[in-house]
């Protein structure tokens, strides 16, 4: 079985900053893949970005960057130049590679401050 | 491709009803999944489709839970004798292909309230 923790249930940044959203892990497969959504106010989810285990290099998507660390099992979300739209709950979530379930986080509430 | 869609947005029903949730996937996407999210907590994993079979169920799926994909296509979500503690957002999710790193896009959900 595969957990996913979210220990910041809020963060806060100001707009045109940068911050860390942290993300750890469990689970028992050496293949698997982790994943940042991003769920805004009554709209639905989207991903922002994916990570497959073997890679070793972190992924960047645009603005939005991970901090990897397999032996950790640490997946932390950066996103740089924040803007008022990157305003949202963030799900860390992760799936092994014989599975099919995506297992969440608790999610953390992101407010960009003007 | 007008994403995943579900219908209805909303449904509040007293306790002991029967309550049905359609979601319509992304077309081609040949699996679909089924999460429920509660208030303040990250989605849970119910089930999930391949093409029309039913190939993982959660164990968080009582007896009161059935969902089917006849045709491979829509999929239905069905709870019988609601209770209280069944009130979240049921959320639908389809993918391409087999793979489980494959991009799961959600749809707006289906929020149920019972009272």
């Amino acid at each position: 079985a595969q957990t996913v923790t979210q220990s910041q249930p809020e963060m806060s940044v100001q707009e045109a900053e940068t911050v860390t959203l942290s993300c750890t892990y469990d689970t028992s497969e050496s293949d698997y893949y982790l994943f940042w959504y991003k769920q805004p106010p009554s709209r639905q989810m989207i991903l922002v970005i994916r990570q497959e285990a073997y890679k070793q290099q972190n992924a960047t998507e645009n603005r939005f960057s991970v901090n990897f660390q397999k032996a950790a099992k640490s997946f932390s979300l950066k996103i740089s130049d924040s803007q008022l739209g990157d305003a949202a709950m963030y799900f860390c979530a992760c799936t092994e590679t014989s599975g099919s379930r995506l297992t969440f986080g608790e999610g953390t509430q992101l407010t960009v401050n003007p | 491709d007008t994403g995943v869609s579900q219908d209805p947005r909303h449904k509040i029903t007293k306790r002991g009803q029967n309550v049905t949730f359609r979601c319509d996937p992304i077309s081609e996407h040949n699996r679909l999944y089924w999460y429920r999210q509660t208030l303040g907590q990250g989605p849970e994993f119910l089930t999930y489709f391949q093409n029309e079979a039913q190939l993982e169920k959660s164990r968080l799926l009582s007896d009161r839970f059935s969902a089917e994909r006849p045709k491979g296509s829509f999929s239905t979500l069905e709870i019988q004798r609601t209770e209280q503690g069944d009130s979240a957002m049921y959320l639908c999710a389809s993918s391409q292909g087999t793979f489980t790193y494959n991009e799961q896009f959600f749809g707006p959900g289906t929020r149920l309230t019972v009272l």
